[in-house]
Order: structure tokens, then sequence, then C-alpha cells
């Protein structure tokens, strides 16, 4: 188990750019979440998959984010024509469904995306 | 909107009090609750997960769960300077994402 990895660590952009973030969940979890943090609040959901299937997005969550997991494995965030309030931090996080309880969710590092 | 409410704080304990951190939430058929801490900086770790009404104890964590009232605590034991973070309440319902509180802040000092 090496646990949730994030790449980049930090992303620094000008407005206007496309981003991409990507995640690596644990290998055996086949959920697969990703979330927004900015200072100073908790984590805002933003979609999750099961497999390669996304079976659930914010209603908050504009159209120029896209998240896609083909393989059910490793999973991309995409963030296109970048405004300067998308400066967050975007956790990823992974677990394995267990039925009718919830499992917890692990989180990755982060990526941390500065907009300029 | 499902809603998980959290006291922002500062919460400021001393070495060796009870810290109480407190969260209610809005959707009745919320069925997992969880308690996590985050360090500034770092990313939030799991500390105690409770499903059923009650007390849970591990450590020097207790959660506990009324349901009927919508409300989930955390008590800490013994609080040691190295407890000192923001600790973040999150619920959600079988097979739909993990809402979380905007989290606590508690400071113990020593």
């Amino acid at each position: 188990d090496t646990g949730v990895s994030q790449n980049p660590r930090h992303k620094i952009t000008k407005r206007g750019q496309n981003v991409t973030f990507r995640c690596d969940p644990i290998s055996e979890h086949n959920r697969l979440y990703w979330y927004r943090q900015t200072l100073g609040q908790g984590p805002e959901f933003l979609t999750y998959f099961q497999n390669e299937a996304q079976l659930e997005k914010s209603r908050l969550l504009s159209d120029r984010f896209s998240a896609e997991r083909p393989k059910g494995s490793f999973s991309t965030l995409e963030i296109q024509r970048t405004e300067q309030g998308d400066s967050a931090m975007y956790l990823c996080a992974s677990s394995l469904a267990l039925g009718a309880e919830g499992s917890p969710l692990h989180f990755g590092n982060g990526t941390r995306l500065t907009v300029t | 909107q499902k809603e998980v409410e959290q006291n922002s704080g500062p919460l400021s304990v001393p070495e060796g009090a009870i810290a109480s951190l407190n969260c209610t939430y809005s959707d009745r058929g919320s069925q997992s609750f969880f308690w996590y801490r985050q360090y500034s900086g770092k990313s939030p770790e799991l500390i105690m997960s409770i499903y059923s009404n009650g007390d849970k104890e591990d450590g020097r964590f207790t959660a506990q769960l009324n349901k009927a009232s919508q409300y989930v605590s955390l008590l800490i034991r013994d609080s040691q300077p190295s407890d000192s973070a923001t600790y973040l309440c999150a619920v959600n319902q079988a097979g739909t994402a993990l809402i979380f509180g905007k989290g606590t802040t508690l400071s113990v000092s020593s």
C-alpha cells in the first residue's frame, strides 16, 4: 500500500490556461474522489468514480471542470480556461466500497493550484 | 443541500484537559460519520469512524453519535500540544459522496 499519489504537487498557471492533474489511488480501492479546499474551509466535493463510472458530480461544479477515470485506475482532473477563483488545493481520495456502510477516504497530498 | 456544521473555533484547551468538538448535520438519512484531523498544509487523515448511536472509543479519542438529534461529537482526553490541528467532521449515506464541515481549529497549550 503506497498510498494515494497526486501529481504535480504544485502548479502555477496564468488565467485562461488549461491545467490537468493526475491521481493514482490505492491499488485495491474501487472508488476515487476529487475535492477542492481553500484556506479556512473544509474539503468541497467535486466528483467521484466507482471503477470507471462517474457516479456523482457536484451541482456547483462549473462545466470548465472535467474528470476521467478511463480504466478504473488513475484519474485526471482538467480545468479549462482557469480563473483566479480556481486557486485552491485539489485533493484526491480513494476508498473501498463496502456495501451499506461508507468506508473511510484516504487522501493524497494534494495539488496546490495558483492562478495568476 | 446537505450540510455539516461545525464551530470554526479556535478552541483552546490546556495540556492534559479534555477537548470537546461538536458537529451537526442536516441529512437525516446519513449513515456514516467520520472525524478527520488536518495539520496546517497537510491532507486530512482519518481519526475515527462511527456508524451506530452511542459512544466509540479508540485510545484517547471518543466519538459520540446521536442520530435523533443529528449530532456527532469527538472527545480528546489528555490533550497534547501535538493534537493542535483542524478537526473535520464528515458525513454520508451509502453510495454518496462524503460531505465535510468547515472544521474546528483546536489549540492545545503546554
